[in-house]
């Protein structure tokens, strides 16, 4: 079954640790894009890529980083420069051209402790 | 850019009872318009979407209108059951090229039994 695949669901990081979140897709799209999410908040965009080795900066990319070597894999790192990194963190994929919506993962909870 | 708002933040409706959600958007090329459903500790998932040429679109029991002079477009549940329960976001974006979706604030949808 074709879909989007976000591992891990659940990440611990201590202070001052970068740490890598994955997200995996089959389904032929050209766009990827990362989100976060705060409780009881809506998307905030992180980083999006429309193109394999093309990636631009969404409304909150301080304190992360992306790579988009493949076009089914778009990784996420979060950096120590990133202050409040405890979020629920989202990836979705499109395919270009006429726009038919996102398909989102099921997302990685992250909790700095 | 674009500019979604979407209301009311909160809904509780008696189960049986109809649901209404209400999006507004500023960019009047905005021409696609996707309603998201998001379950507890899940990604949100397409649950229908309406574009610029039709003015109402059904699905069992929910539906989307679009008054495109007031820019603004509606999710409508029928006959509210305990499993619609989640939070649901509206979006729009411009129907070409790669443009990314603005997304509404979310509204949390609890149906009383």
């Amino acid at each position: 079954d074709g879909g989007i695949t976000q591992s891990p669901k659940y990440l611990f990081r201590k202070e001052g640790q970068n740490v890598t979140l994955s997200c995996e897709q089959n389904l032929n799209h050209d766009a990827m894009y990362w989100y976060r999410q705060d409780p009881g908040q809506g998307l905030r965009l992180i980083y999006y890529s429309q193109i394999v080795n093309d990636f631009q900066k969404g409304d909150i990319a301080e304190g992360y980083s992306v790579s988009r070597e493949k076009k089914e894999s778009f990784p996420l790192t979060v950096t120590s420069a990133q202050k409040n990194p405890t979020a629920f963190y989202l990836c979705a994929s499109s395919p270009s051209g006429v726009n038919y919506g996102y398909t989102f993962g099921s997302g990685t909870r992250l909790t700095v402790v | 850019g674009e500019n979604v708002e979407q209301h009311p933040s909160t809904l509780s409706v008696q189960e049986g009872d109809s649901a209404v959600i209400k999006c507004t958007y500023s960019d009047s090329a905005s021409n696609y318009f996707p309603w998201y459903k998001q379950e507890l500790g899940k990604g949100p998932q397409l649950i229908i979407d309406i574009r610029s040429n039709v003015g109402e679109k059904k699905d069992q029991r929910i539906a989307v209108t679009l008054n495109k002079t007031a820019k603004h477009f509606s999710l409508h549940i029928t006959e509210t059951q305990p499993e619609d329960s989640a939070v649901y976001f509206c979006a729009a974006s411009r129907n070409f090229g790669n443009e990314k979706l603005t997304f509404g604030t979310g509204t949390r949808l609890t149906i009383i039994p």
